[in-house]
């Protein structure tokens, strides 16, 4: 399987400041369709997770543009221009390209 | 707006199968798309079980396979999980949840989710 490394795995942020996760394969994501299938979702406290990335930096509608994903190959980074309280929680990088989709150990955020 | 609704027992004991249904709102299954399961243990991060196509086809993690049966009735616009010889380790918070599969086995992930049940393996 491949696996998704997340640093750093805790990520205290002061609130309107930026913050930044990587996310790393052990091959890489692009798939023989040209696309890289490398996907962010966000689970708040208490709640499902939710997808805000898809194919490494597409939003999801309704997903704020401070999110943003970017990256190729093996190596990819979600940030987050200025963190708000509503932003707290996991978040997860997920590969769909390879069988089976695997996830991120997933990198808590919360505020300082 | 698609809206997912797990249901099934709460408590399963060791040996036995754990059964969970997702019912699906807002979208007939019938439609398109696969559907999916993913489980997250207390505290931990999130596995993919497996996906269903509305023709019965499916696609497994291959670490449960052996255990997993996921099946669809499209009449009543439902999915379900079967994960038979349970135990301990299979406790977890179990979703349901739609997944875009856009080619064969790749996928943008899930972008609809269930808000997920606990099953806990006790005897």
């Amino acid at each position: 399987d491949v696996v998704m490394t997340q640093s750093p795995l805790s990520l205290p942020v002061t609130l309107g400041q930026p913050a930044s996760i990587s996310c790393r394969s052990s091959q890489s994501l692009v798939y023989s369709d040209g696309n890289t299938y490398l996907n962010w979702f966000q689970q708040r406290p208490g709640q499902s997770p939710r997808r805000l990335i898809y194919k490494v930096s597409n939003r999801d509608s309704g997903v704020p543009d401070r999110f943003s994903g970017s990256g190729s190959g093996t190596d990819f980074t979600l940030k987050i221009s200025r963190v708000e309280a509503e932003d707290v929680g996991v978040y997860y990088c997920m590969q769909g390209t390879h069988w089976p989709q695997t996830f991120g150990q997933g990198t808590k955020v919360e505020i300082k | 707006q698609v809206q997912l609704q797990e249901s099934g027992p709460g408590l399963v004991k060791p040996s036995e199968t754990l059964s969970l249904t997702c019912t699906v709102s807002g979208y007939s299954i019938s439609s398109g798309y696969y559907w999916g399961w993913i489980r997250q243990p207390p505290g931990k991060g999130l596995e993919w079980i497996g996906s269903i196509y509305h023709s019965g086809s499916t696609y497994y993690n291959p670490s449960l396979k052996s255990r997993v049966t996921i099946s669809v009735d499209t009449s009543k616009n439902q999915f379900s999980l079967k994960l038979s010889s349970v135990t301990a380790a299979d406790t977890a918070v179990y979703y349901c949840a739609r997944d875009i599969v856009v080619v064969v086995a790749a996928t943008e992930g899930f972008d609809y989710w269930g808000q997920g049940t606990l099953v806990t393996v006790s005897s």
